[in-house]
């Protein structure tokens, strides 16, 4: 069966500190990865899929950057945190429409 | 822009009550539309809907989409606290390939009290 890890589970960060978060799955291949952001109170905004090893598509323009160096790998990274970036950052796997969350960072930037 | 909302926002009911969550949408090219439920952390895949009019069923949940009216609704009947939890509704849109991207609303809560 597939499961996805996340880590860390909590982080906290000051501004203008750099960050990674590593996701990866386990039991599938070349599944569709992505990165989402929960803020409280909103639901879930799409940051960064990725459909392949290397190919990394962005949906809003940010301070944060993704990169999939291996097929079941995908990091979320910052080279200087924002007060704005704080908040619960959620890895899913997808193999078709249907998609399958990690655990989740929460993320709080001081 | 996709567009999805859900209402309530929020809902507080007593255990056996049944409630009726509501998602509607404005996407372009939709292919399919997503109900999920966050508890603590992760959010769990409850339904996929596809084609208007059939329901698609899971125990004491139940699942409708009129995708001539663009809405969903998601059914709990005789609710137990368990059942306390943010209940996010997605769409997806067709973008061709192996491209699914979902598109959520904001979420309801609902608390389920004894």
């Amino acid at each position: 069966s597939q499961t996805i890890h996340q880590w860390p589970a909590t982080l906290v960060q000051p501004v203008g500190s750099p960050l990674s978060l590593e996701c990866t799955v386990e039991g599938t291949s070349n599944p569709n990865l992505y990165w989402y952001r929960q803020a409280a109170g909103r639901g879930l905004q799409l940051l960064f899929y990725s459909v392949g090893i290397g190919q990394i598509s962005s949906e809003v323009p940010q301070n944060l950057s993704a990169s999939r160096p291996q097929d079941r790998q995908f990091i979320l990274s910052s080279k200087k945190l924002l007060l704005s970036d704080s908040g619960f950052y959620l890895c899913a796997w997808g193999q078709g429409a249907e998609q399958f969350f990690g655990p989740g960072t929460r993320l709080t930037v001081l | 822009e996709d567009k999805v909302v859900q209402s309530p926002l929020s809902l507080v009911v007593h255990e056996g009550d049944t409630v009726t969550l509501n998602c509607s949408y404005e996407v372009t090219n939709f292919r399919s539309l997503l109900w999920y439920k966050q508890e603590k952390k992760a959010p769990t895949f409850l339904f996929m809907l596809t084609s208007s009019g059939i329901e698609k069923k899971s125990g004491r949940l139940s699942s409708i989409l009129d995708k001539k009216e663009l809405f969903s609704i998601l059914n709990i009947t005789a609710t137990q606290t368990g059942d306390s939890a943010i209940y996010l509704c997605a769409v997806e849109r067709n973008s061709g390939g192996s491209n699914y991207k979902l598109t959520f609303g904001k979420g309801t809560l609902l608390t389920v009290n004894p």
